[in-house]
């Protein structure tokens, strides 16, 4: 998983604030993604952005959004926190169909 | 829509026997394969993928993978499975048309190892 850095690994909000889930990569990725994973459910896709400047909705992108900052950062930006948005978020770079992630941020909405 | 199916949600296994987990997978066209390994609190590691060329791949830590085209099935293999292998593996379906859109995930076998 090196080349892929997020922060926070850990977080609690409160229900309605809002934060956001930074995302670095040092490996020349074009492409770049953030995925949550849910018991039983798998990764989902949240959000990607294919290249620079620009960014397309995934499978569940309602409540979130996105800024492809540079080449290397990607953040995913919580609004309004909802309990139905706990969940581990992965990001993630890539080069053509491969993809390799971070480590993960645990996000618990109270 | 592309989709991938793991049966077995969990799958326990004795050290040193062999495995097999199995994939199946629904794509329009050629479809790229991966499987990923997930170790307890940690991200997700590439263990192998297909592109193209001979069915059977080789990955990392002794797992192989072959893809069937006639059964849509990408199942993983290892010959001996060792403790360390408990974790969660997931399989993974991508287009070939430029790929950058990601990739749609299996919901993940759980691998349990008996001493």
């Amino acid at each position: 998983n090196a080349g892929v850095t997020q922060t926070p690994k850990f977080q609690v909000l409160k229900t309605g604030q809002s934060m956001t889930l930074q995302c670095a990569q040092d490996m020349n990725h074009n492409s770049m993604y953030w995925y949550r994973q849910d018991p039983g459910m798998g990764l989902r896709l949240i959000y990607y952005s294919a290249s620079e400047g620009t960014t397309d909705k995934g499978e569940v992108p309602n409540g979130y959004n996105v800024s492809r900052l540079n080449k290397r950062e990607f953040s995913l930006r919580l609004e309004s926190a909802a309990p139905s948005q706990t969940s581990v978020y992965f990001c993630a770079g890539g080069i053509g169909n491969t993809i390799y992630f971070g480590e993960g941020s645990w996000l618990t909405v109270v | 829509a592309q989709s991938v199916t793991q049966p077995d949600i969990h799958i326990t296994v004795s050290e040193g026997a062999s495995l097999e987990l199995r994939c199946n997978y629904s794509y329009g066209a050629t479809p790229y394969l991966f499987w990923y390994v997930q170790s307890p609190g940690q991200g997700l590691q590439l263990l192998l993928k297909y592109f193209s060329g001979d069915t059977l791949v080789q990955g990392i830590k002794g797992f192989e993978a072959e893809f069937k085209r006639s059964q849509s099935s990408f199942n993983l293999r290892k010959p001996s499975v060792h403790w360390s292998d408990a974790a969660e593996y997931f399989c993974a379906v991508g287009g070939t048309g430029g790929g950058a859109d990601g990739l749609t995930f299996g919901k993940g076998t759980h691998l349990i190892i008996q001493p």
